[in-house]
């Protein structure tokens, strides 16, 4: 029972650059959330998905793309990466109104 | 406009004391949750508590208690008998609302030492 798991845990891009983070549970969870937490800042909310095939943004969206095709799997891209991305990323899920569980974190930094 | 305020960057505390982690909050809604999440250096977070905003009760969780005063928007960590483990970030966060998705506002945090 893995929980909550991201790939990758670092990467490193240029500028302009194109990724895609992978977010994959196996709690069976509707929601899902992207983060990105910037020092002094805690946790922003970039995109979030209420279930398969949904997705909203959150605080922070511009720059970013999502998608939840699975219920398990949900995916934030970054089209042309700037370095003002550079940040850890966090996805959780959630079964409802209460606790998220946390991934490990990707490290991503833009140069 | 930020929502969730925690004033204190930075907190030392003695070992096996305990320490308060002040937070404060804003909403026009009813229905509400607020939450506690814990930052090792190792960069995972950590669910402490929760508190909803219809319980009456504070919120316990071993050593760790929330101190809910309604009135004045606050929802405090208390964390008894703080060990040398407890060095941490400490985020406040709050969910608004029962349904939208049931999204959190984090606090900018508080960095916790435990001296020995």
């Amino acid at each position: 029972n893995a929980g909550v798991t991201q790939t990758p845990k670092f990467r490193v891009l240029k500028t302009g650059q194109s990724m895609t983070l992978l977010c994959a549970q196996d709690m069976n969870h509707e929601y899902m959330y992207w983060y990105r937490q910037d020092p002094g800042m805690g946790l922003r909310l970039i995109h979030y998905s209420v279930g398969e095939g949904t997705t909203a943004k959150g605080e922070v969206p511009d720059g970013y793309n999502v998608s939840r095709l699975k219920k398990q799997n949900f995916l934030l891209g970054l089209e042309s990466a700037a370095p003002s991305q550079t940040s850890v990323y966090f996805c959780a899920t959630s079964g409802g109104a209460y606790e998220q569980y946390f991934g490990p974190g990707t490290r991503l930094t833009v140069t | 406009a930020q929502k969730i305020t925690q004033t204190q960057p930075g907190m030392f505390v003695q070992e096996k004391e305990a320490v308060t982690l002040d937070c404060t909050y804003d909403t026009s809604d009813q229905s509400y949750g607020l939450f506690w999440y814990k930052q090792p250096s190792s960069g995972e977070m950590i669910f402490l508590i929760y508190q909803g905003s219809y319980d009456e009760q504070n919120a316990t969780e071993g050593r760790y208690s929330l101190n809910f005063q309604k009135a004045r928007k606050s929802a405090n960590l208390v964390i008894s008998a703080s060990q040398l483990g407890d060095s941490a970030m400490y985020f406040c966060a709050m969910r608004e609302g029962d349904t939208g998705g049931f999204k959190t506002i984090f606090g900018a945090g508080t960095r916790l030492f435990v001296k020995a």
